[in-house]
């Protein structure tokens, strides 16, 4: 099976400070599309951020930015300026150009914001 | 516009027993999906629908089955509910495959069967 790896189950952060989310995947195709979600304590599941592998730039929204490493198939998340309001599940996904709703995700990752 | 409304929030099943999560959108999406979160699992894809009247199964689809008789609904049957389909269901929609539009979610469906 083609997979979404996030090995670091929890990770914590300083208010203020940048944290790193790791997210390896793998494919055989050559379009496809990543994404981080986040998921709060309400349980609703937010899109962050989305990166178009053919697309050499990297995403960026806002305080977050991704690093996406094509030929490592590796897709970290950059969350700057870490918010108490940060504090959430984030899940790494992979979809494919005209397979909307199947999205592969990983494990998950649990990010705690210390004060 | 109330986007993805799953419903019920919260249910408790007998095993053996069965019942329907409802899930509709009014967005006029095509694409509409059902996913299972558990801890340390993710979210995996059970089924999933291209649009009205068509239908497909996903990662892990046994036990649960799907209909699309109409663009805003998606409702996810379980037949006979097992204590393995305990879980967090999440109903999600897209727009445009072309641009592979992101997915909406619903707030889920946090179901236990004992």
């Amino acid at each position: 099976a083609q997979t979404v790896t996030q090995s670091q189950p929890e990770m914590s952060v300083q208010e203020a400070e940048t944290v790193t989310l790791s997210c390896t995947y793998d494919t055989s195709e050559s379009d496809y599309y990543l994404f981080w979600y986040k998921q709060p304590p309400s349980r609703q599941m937010i899109l962050v951020i989305r990166q178009e592998a053919y697309k050499q730039q990297n995403a960026t929204e806002n305080r977050f930015s991704v690093n996406f490493q094509k030929a490592a198939k590796s897709f970290s998340l950059k969350i700057s300026d870490s918010q108490l309001g940060d504090a959430a599940m984030y899940f790494c996904a992979r979809g494919y150009t005209g397979a909307n709703s199947k999205l592969t995700f990983g494990k998950g990752i649990t990010l705690s914001v210390r004060p | 516009n109330a986007g993805v409304t799953q419903t019920p929030k919260f249910q408790v099943l007998k095993t053996g027993q069965s019942m329907t999560l409802q899930c509709a959108q009014d967005m006029n999406h095509e694409y509409m999906s059902w996913y299972r979160q558990d801890p340390g699992m993710g979210l995996r894809l059970i089924h999933y629908s291209v649009g009205a009247g068509i239908t497909d199964q996903g990662e892990v689809p046994n036990g649960y089955n799907v209909s699309r008789s109409t663009t805003e609904d998606f409702p996810l049957r379980l037949l006979s509910a097992a204590p393995s389909q305990t879980s967090v269901y999440f109903c999600a929609s897209s727009y445009d495959r072309a641009n592979n539009s992101p997915l909406h979610f619903g707030n889920g469906t946090r179901l236990t069967v004992t």
